[in-house]
């Protein structure tokens, strides 16, 4: 079965540092996409960002960024200053470019609880 | 912005019943899913149907059935609901025109059945 991993299944971080969360992935593919989710307690899930394996360059969004390391199949995610806000539970989450009735089907990891301490 | 609205965010039936969840979307997406979210487990997806009657098994379809009669709606049906079926189910929709399109998910059904 092609998976994907979140191997932390909580983290915490103070108001203002910096988080790493961590994400592997297991595909025979070589054109795939990559998501971050974040999932705020009792709120809609939401994307936070989304990488393509064909780019090289790692995508950022304002203070989210990833570390994509395509031969590791790693995907992590960045939080800079991190805010009480960004406490959630985060998902990471890998799609497929297979074509068919594939398109849009995410495999999703098992969830990393992150609290931001002030 | 994109809407997924889920028909109920507290459900709670007995064992036995058929249940009827219900999800509608508003951007004209082809693609939903229906998925249950279990602390662990993360997000695993029951079915998901790419255009109106049309429909795939995910991982865990035992159990459930589901209905896309229209393009904006899809339920999902607990055919004889059991107490291992309790659970957060969360209905999502995105466009099928490649991988990279991302899923849009609405606020969740708390199901529990007792």
């Amino acid at each position: 079965a092609q998976t994907v991993t979140q191997s932390q299944p909580e983290m915490s971080v103070q108001e203002a540092e910096t988080v790493t969360l961590s994400c592997t992935y297991d595909t025979s593919e070589s054109d795939y996409y990559l998501f971050w989710y974040k999932q705020p307690p009792s709120r809609q899930m939401i994307l936070v960002i989304r990488q393509e394996a064909y780019k090289q360059q790692n995508a950022t969004e304002n203070r989210f960024s990833v570390n994509f390391q395509k031969a590791a199949k790693s995907f992590s995610l960045k939080i800079s200053d991190s805010q009480l806000g960004d406490a959630a539970m985060y998902f990471c989450a890998r799609g497929l470019n297979a074509g068919g009735t594939s398109y849009g089907k995410l495999t999703f990891g098992q969830g990393t609880i992150l609290t931001v301490h002030p | 912005d994109v809407k997924v609205t889920q028909s109920s965010r507290y459900l709670v039936k007995r064992t036995g019943e058929k249940v009827f969840l219900e999800c509608v979307q508003d951007m004209d997406h082809e693609n939903m899913f229906w998925y249950r979210q279990d602390p662990g487990l993360g997000l695993r997806l029951i079915y998901f149907s790419y255009d109106v009657k049309m429909k795939e098994k995910g991982d865990i379809p035992e159990g459930y059935s589901v209905s896309r009669e229209k393009k904006e709606r899809f339920s999902l049906i607990l055919e004889s609901a059991s107490t291992n079926q309790t659970s957060m189910y969360l209905c999502a929709s995105s466009f099928r025109r490649s991988g990279n399109q991302p899923q849009h998910f609405g606020d969740g059904t708390r199901l529990s059945i007792l």
